[in-house]
């Protein structure tokens, strides 16, 4: 399909560790990135790699990339109440990015 | 450092009614953009400026879009006449350069309820 594909919810106690899932559709992507939208504010850039890396940790988060299923996870360690957010899962192609739907992380007390 | 700055933050206009939204980019940023964000979806693109120049607006539906950039700074996006599908997030952002390299910086967005 054309779609950048995720999950559209996830719910994760605090403490816990938080994967969201993303399936991406062109091969030929360089950068492959996610982001954080609060309530009422604008994408913040949280994180990106690039397409020849499997794995880049960045403090509590850690990205995993299976280029052969086109497929990206991101791993928010010991969540947060602060991280509750929708993350978006993108990839550049054609020199635009494309964002998925977006998937919307709340956190269980 | 400001960030990217949008006005107004929320508008509720009648259908049929004009609309503008502006932007105030990253000082220094050449890039801008317009993205359109309906509820539950991700941002789409609709019109990359580099300076004054649309280099891509091939998503920006021209019957009832328009956008411009004068002096290649502030950017203005345009809905005449509003229609109800209209309705949406609407989204600037600014980088350094031109692709997928420069970080894009998004304003809070303009919320647009079109009745």
């Amino acid at each position: 399909g054309e779609d950048v594909e995720q999950s559209l919810f996830l719910s994760v106690r605090e403490g816990d560790s938080s994967v969201i899932n993303c399936t991406y559709t062109d091969s030929s992507s360089t950068y492959l990135y996610w982001y954080k939208q609060e309530p009422g504010a604008g994408l913040q850039l949280l994180t990106y790699i690039f397409s020849n890396m499997d794995m880049k940790q960045d403090q509590r988060l850690t990205v995993l990339l299976n280029k052969k299923d086109k497929h990206l996870s991101l791993r928010i360690a010991d969540t947060q109440t602060g991280d509750s957010a929708i993350y978006f899962c993108a990839e550049n192609r054609d020199d635009k990015i494309i964002f998925g739907k977006g998937t919307r992380l709340h956190i269980l007390p | 450092e400001a960030g990217v700055v949008q006005s107004p933050r929320y508008k509720i206009i009648e259908k049929k009614q004009p609309v503008a939204f502006w932007c105030n980019p990253i000082s220094g940023h050449n890039t801008l953009y317009w993205y359109l964000q309906n509820l539950g979806q991700g941002p789409e693109l609709l019109i990359r400026y580099e300076n004054e120049e649309a280099v891509d607006d091939s998503q920006l539906p021209k019957d009832r879009f328009s956008a411009e950039r004068l002096k290649g700074v502030d950017s203005t996006l345009k809905i005449q006449p509003a229609e109800l599908g209209d309705s949406a997030v609407y989204l600037c952002a600014s980088s350094l350069g031109q692709g997928a390299f420069y970080e894009q910086y998004f304003g809070p967005g303009t919320r647009l309820t079109v009745t």
